[in-house]
C-alpha cells in the first residue's frame, strides 16, 4: 500500500522559515495537501493541491510538491504555528486516503 | 457555517459494538462525499472510511474492512460509521469530515467524538 513519510518533528526560531517534508513514490504525480492540528482541536486543511491555500490561511503557508517530495513551507513562523502538521495523498490504486506520519512543529 | 457534529462515542469492551452519527448543516449535504478519519491517543490521523455522495462508492482502510460500515442519509443530513466487533486498538477520536474535491482533501472537519475499547 503507498506511504508517505514525514519527519517526528522540526523545531523553527520565531520569525524564521519551517520546512516540513513529506516523501511518497512518485508523489509529485499526485495532488498532496496539508493540515494543521493543534492540541485538543480537529485537523484544519491549511494546503489542498499542492500550493493552494483555502479561505482565511495566513499567506506565510505555501506548499510545493515535485518528484517524489511534497514540502509545507511556514515563513516568518508565528508561536501560534506550533502544531502538528500531516500531509495527505489520495492512492488511486487503492482509493483511498493516506497520511504522513505526522510532523510535530516546535516555535522555540 | 458548515458544521459537522459527532455523537455516538463512548466506553465499550472489547468485541461490542457501536454506531457513531454526524449530523451535517451549513452546506448541501448530498452532493458531497464524506469521510471518517480517526487518530489514536499518541499516533497519527488514519483514514477509516469513505463515501461518495450517493453511496454508490464506499471504500475502507484494510484495518477496519469488514467490521465496520458506513452509511449516510441524505434526507436526514446525516452519516454514521457503524462499529463492529471493536478491538483495543479501535480506541480513538473519530472525526467525520467533508470531502472537497472527491477524492479529497476534507475541508470542513467535525470537533471529533472519543471512542474507548478497553475491558
Amino acid at each position: 500500500s503507498y506511504e508517505l513519510t514525514q519527519a517526528p518533528s522540526v523545531s523553527v526560531s520565531p520569525g524564521q522559515t519551517a520546512s516540513i517534508t513529506c516523501s511518497g513514490d512518485k508523489l509529485g504525480d499526485k495532488y498532496a495537501c496539508w493540515y494543521q492540528q493543534r492540541p485538543g482541536q480537529s485537523p484544519v486543511l491549511v494546503i489542498y493541491q499542492n500550493n493552494r491555500r483555502p479561505s482565511g490561511i495566513p499567506e506565510r503557508f505555501s506548499g510545493s510538491n515535485s518528484g517524489n517530495t511534497a514540502t509545507l513551507t511556514i515563513s516568518g513562523t508565528q508561536a501560534m504555528d506550533e502544531a502538528d502538521y500531516y500531509c495527505q495523498a489520495w492512492d488511486s490504486s487503492t482509493a483511498w486516503q493516506v497520511f504522513g506520519g505526522g510532523t510535530k512543529l516546535t516555535v522555540l | 457555517e458548515v458544521q459537522l457534529v459527532e455523537s455516538g462515542g463512548g466506553l465499550v469492551k472489547p468485541g461490542a459494538s457501536l454506531r457513531l452519527s454526524c449530523a451535517a448543516s451549513g452546506f448541501t449535504f448530498r452532493i458531497y462525499s464524506m469521510n471518517w478519519v480517526r487518530r489514536a491517543p499518541g499516533k497519527g490521523l488514519e483514514w477509516v472510511s469513505g463515501t461518495s455522495s450517493d453511496s454508490t462508492y464506499i471504500f475502507y482502510a484494510d484495518s477496519v474492512k469488514g467490521r465496520f460500515t458506513v452509511s449516510r442519509d441524505n434526507a436526514r443530513n446525516s452519516l454514521y460509521l457503524q462499529m463492529n466487533s471493536l478491538r483495543p486498538e479501535d480506541t480513538a477520536v473519530y472525526y467525520c469530515a467533508r470531502d472537497l474535491g472527491s477524492p479529497g482533501p476534507f475541508d470542513y472537519w467535525g470537533q471529533g467524538i472519543l471512542v474507548t475499547v478497553s475491558s
